[in-house]
């Protein structure tokens, strides 16, 4: 199955500042996903990342917040920009693992991005 | 839109028989899968249904009923590493997205 390669791993950021989290995929994927979960939550779908094209994001989710690039079928990046202490969350990357029949999707590791 | 109800925690002790339910309203979807998730890890795919019925998977079932809008995860013979978060999610019509459920926390005591 896929592995996706996610990082930073963890940071603490100072509000106003961005961050931008790179995720890997060691194959070709035709769309990558963004989420967001706080702590004992579940995952928040933030955007659907396609090659070629602009990203999609979900409602309540906006491109000047979260801007993502995806410049080839195996690689795409997520800033979080201008942050504030509500940007405290962990973020994880997917992907639909085509390699199977069973459609499971993989996940980075995950970002926690502390914001103080 | 979709949203997919689990309860908030379940408890169990080693050995056990836990059955983690997930119901869900959704205008359409692709099938019901099941993930887990370790405190400080990432989700990691367990099961699939595309179809109404049961799969099994090692100690891990799953179940889909369509007409009921309904799905669980039975998860046999618990061990103390079952203790995690399980999530239900779809697989929407025409997309690739994948909302999940609100979660259930598994705790299994020996």
């Amino acid at each position: 199955s896929a592995v996706i390669s996610q990082k930073p791993s963890r940071d603490i950021c100072q509000r106003g500042t961005s961050l931008t989290i790179q995720c890997q995929v060691d194959s070709q994927v035709t769309m990558m996903f963004w989420y967001r979960q706080q702590p004992g939550q579940s995952l928040t779908l933030i955007a659907t990342a396609n090659q070629g094209s602009e990203a999609t994001y979900e409602s309540g989710f906006v491109i000047d917040k979260f801007p993502i690039s995806r410049p080839n079928l195996t690689f795409s990046t997520l800033t979080v920009s201008n942050m504030s202490p509500e940007d405290s969350s962990i973020y994880l990357c997917s992907a639909r693992d085509r390699g199977t029949i069973n459609y499971g999707y993989t996940f980075g590791s995950g970002t926690r991005l502390t914001v103080v | 839109g979709q949203s997919l109800e689990q309860p908030s925690e379940v408890t169990a002790v080693e050995g056990a028989i836990v059955q983690i339910n997930c119901t869900y309203q959704t205008s359409g979807f692709y099938g019901l899968s099941w993930y887990q998730q370790h405190d400080g890890g990432a989700p990691t795919f367990l099961s699939y249904n595309a179809l109404d019925g049961l799969e099994e998977t090692g100690r891990f079932s799953s179940f889909l009923s369509r007409s009921d809008s309904y799905g669980y995860l039975l998860l046999q013979e618990l061990q103390m590493k079952d203790s995690a978060s399980y999530f239900c999610a779809v697989r929407a019509h025409n997309t690739d997205k994948l909302i999940f459920g609100t979660g259930t926390r598994l705790q299994v005591f020996p």
